[in-house]
């Protein structure tokens, strides 16, 4: 069972590049969410989506846009990359349901923009 | 600005000891989790105490949640050095929302 797999794991972009980051996962969650993780900040909320067909800003969502493309599948754009883009990118995944569900994570996208 | 704010930022202890590490939030939630990380890879799920729940355990940890002074403590008990990791609290207010907003995390070094 794969669980969430990230692509790539590791990218360098120069300022003003384009690219995207893909997500998916097997377990037929409803929800998928994307953070970025810089050192001393913990994980901050980029954007997510709660259900198919629906997506949310999160705490830090500016320079980045997201499509939720099926129920699997959950991409982070980066129209135009910037220095402070540079950052750990984490999917993550989980049920919707009442009393609350545990998040499963990939392994990260590690991003550079120089 | 963050939901979760954890103290101390690090810490370490001999194997064998305790480990406490503490959790502060700012609004009204429908469950607590923790999280852990090891170096370089992703989060793992440790334990969920829901808002009406004030203590848990699972094996050698404790999980307990103050919802009128919004803090939740995690206590690992005689610790190893397996368990050196970061970790992470996460609220969850539940309802439409259905996100999840992490804390910064605590550094805990484990020495053998």
């Amino acid at each position: 069972n794969a669980g969430v797999t990230q692509t790539p794991k590791f990218q360098v972009l120069k300022t003003g590049q384009s690219m995207t980051l893909q997500c998916a996962q097997d377990m037929n969650h409803n929800s998928m969410y994307w953070y970025r993780q810089d050192p001393g900040m913990g994980l901050r909320l980029i954007y997510y989506s709660a259900s198919e067909g629906t997506t949310d800003k999160g705490e830090v969502p500016n320079g980045y846009n997201v499509s939720r493309l099926n129920k699997r599948e959950f991409s982070l754009r980066l129209e135009s990359a910037a220095p402070s883009q540079t950052s750990v990118y984490f999917c993550a995944s989980r049920l919707k349901g009442t009393g609350g569900r545990e998040l499963f994570f990939g392994e990260g996208s590690r991003l550079t923009v120089l | 600005s963050q939901q979760g704010e954890e103290d101390p930022q690090a810490l370490s202890i001999q194997e064998g000891e305790n480990a406490t590490m503490n959790c502060s939030y700012k609004t009204s939630i429908n469950n607590l989790q923790w999280y852990r990380q090891n170096s370089g890879r992703g989060l793992v799920h440790l334990i969920l105490i829901r808002s009406n729940e004030r203590e848990k355990h699972s094996g050698r940890l404790r999980v307990t949640l103050d919802t009128s002074k919004k803090s939740s403590s995690l206590l690992i008990t005689a610790s190893r050095a397996a368990d050196t990791a970061s970790y992470f609290c996460a609220t969850d207010q539940g309802g439409a929302t259905n996100k999840l907003i992490f804390g910064t995390g605590t550094l805990l070094a484990v020495q053998p």
